[in-house]
């Protein structure tokens, strides 16, 4: 079974640079998450996308962006890198929450991750 | 306050017994669903099982099953027949309400660790 795709896995980036993280959603999946996990903590949601539109909003700096694209793929954008920003950046993807039959409809399914590492 | 607690940082387990690791929740919203997670070395999240608050049976994945309490508010996890390769993170999630925001939240992770 098709599964999220991340690009790129690994990032490595000095401080004050820009970075681009992608993620390509599951077939038929609208909605797309991110989330930063920090060494030895737990993931921390970013921001999600349903059908383009922002549909939350998390503790993402202001540095960063997101936008969701017709084709559903989403693109974290890191402006003035920070060492702090150093983690791995998960995207995850779901079908429409609440609207489907099965009761794993709104399973949020996670891709493998970006490391980010900021020098 | 935190919404999802996991009280066992480190679980140690023999290969082929079982283990039950701790998950409670805190929410005042009737609608919520119940996730857990594996986290192996290598980083990626694995998704394992999900419980939804209106579920009526407790869910069942392979080895994997949720004994979940919603008058005391918990969703254990529990792994039957340990193998050397459930050795992981474990994550506990809550995703609350129906449409909105959809946004899990996790708790601190529980480390197993299956012994030979």
């Amino acid at each position: 079974a098709a599964g999220v795709i991340q690009s790129p896995r690994h990032l490595i980036k000095e401080k004050r640079e820009t970075a681009t993280l992608k993620c390509y959603p599951i077939p038929r999946h609208d909605t797309v998450y991110w989330y930063q996990q920090g060494p030895g903590q737990d993931p921390q949601f970013l921001i999600s996308f349903y059908e383009k539109m922002q549909s939350d909003k998390g503790s993402i700096p202001d540095r960063f962006s997101a936008q969701q694209f017709s084709d559903y793929h989403s693109e974290l954008n890191m402006s003035s890198l920070e060492l702090g920003d150093s983690a791995l950046y998960f995207c995850a993807s779901s079908r429409t929450p609440g609207t489907s039959g099965s009761r794993r409809s709104d399973t949020q399914y996670f891709g493998p991750g970006t490391r980010l590492t900021v020098l | 306050a935190q919404k999802i607690t996991q009280t066992q940082p480190g679980m140690f387990v023999q290969e082929k017994e079982a283990v039950t690791l701790d998950c409670t929740y805190d929410t005042s919203d009737p609608s919520y669903g119940l996730f857990w997670y594996k986290q192996p070395s290598s980083g990626e999240m694995i998704f394992l099982i999900y419980q939804g608050s209106y579920d009526q049976q407790n869910a069942t994945e392979g080895r994997y099953s949720l004994n979940f309490q919603k008058a005391r508010k918990s969703a254990n996890l529990v792994i039957s027949a340990s193998q050397l390769g459930d050795s992981a993170m474990y994550f506990c999630a809550m995703r609350e309400g129906v449409g909105g925001s959809e946004k899990l939240v996790f708790g601190k992770g529980t480390k197993l660790t299956v012994n030979p």
